[in-house]
């Protein structure tokens, strides 16, 4: 699978857009990114992921490059809630593929 | 409602004894996963299973062991052979690999 690269950390103003970068310059061609999110001392949960359309859903949308060597997940209206390690990972959808965790974006939204 | 459920919440054990964390889920799902968390740290890989009766090891597997006796069921036992037990540890499902996982809420364990 693709490595990921995610800055260590972001702030961002209650009520504003969250825009976390993701760059995976040696995604392949089936493979997805998937975005997930941990709030502290909880299971990660599942935010969105594409292929290379952009995606959006009830959470956020997800913007990928049309050389899908980066991506952007948008948070439209971050709330103090949305404060949360934001992880992205590039995964084929085939069995024997594991969903593997860096580092991630902490997201830190100020009132 | 399905989901993930892991028990207990926290954990406190005697350095040397075993401990068996519990995960169930009502997902149907096939796959099943158990990862750890240290401080500050992304999430590692230490057992994961396809189906029931069949189980593989991952990353950090060490001082740790599964059993899959059952679909619904994926219970990671921290042995005394594991050097560092205290961590929190996420246990996830997902309806095949490669898929979408769906976590628990976690089981943070102390050793002391």
């Amino acid at each position: 699978d693709a490595k990921t690269t995610q800055p260590t950390s972001m702030d961002c103003a209650e009520g504003r857009a969250a825009n976390l970068p993701c760059n995976h310059s040696t995604i392949s061609g089936n493979e997805y990114v998937y975005w997930y999110r941990q709030i502290h001392s909880q299971g990660p949960q599942y935010i969105i992921h594409g292929l290379k359309n952009n995606e959006t859903n009830e959470m956020a949308s997800l913007i990928i490059t049309e050389d899908r060597k980066s991506s952007t997940l948008i948070l439209p209206h971050a709330t103090l809630r949305d404060t949360a390690v934001y992880y992205c990972i590039a995964l084929t959808n085939n069995a024997g593929n594991m969903l593997t965790f860096g580092g991630g974006t902490r997201l830190m939204v100020k009132p | 409602d399905g989901g993930i459920t892991q028990s207990p919440k926290y954990l406190f054990r005697k350095e040397g004894q075993n401990v068996t964390l519990s995960c169930e889920q009502n997902l149907n799902h096939d796959a099943m996963y158990w990862y750890r968390q240290d401080p500050g740290q992304g999430l590692r890989l230490i057992y994961y299973s396809q189906i029931v009766n069949d189980f593989q090891k991952g990353d950090i597997a060490e001082g740790y062991s599964v059993s899959r006796e059952k679909k619904e069921s994926f219970p990671l036992t921290v042995t005394s052979a594991q050097k560092n037990p205290t961590a929190f540890y996420l246990c996830a499902s997902s309806i095949a690999q490669g898929t979408g996982y769906t976590f628990g809420s976690g089981t943070r364990l102390t050793v002391v």
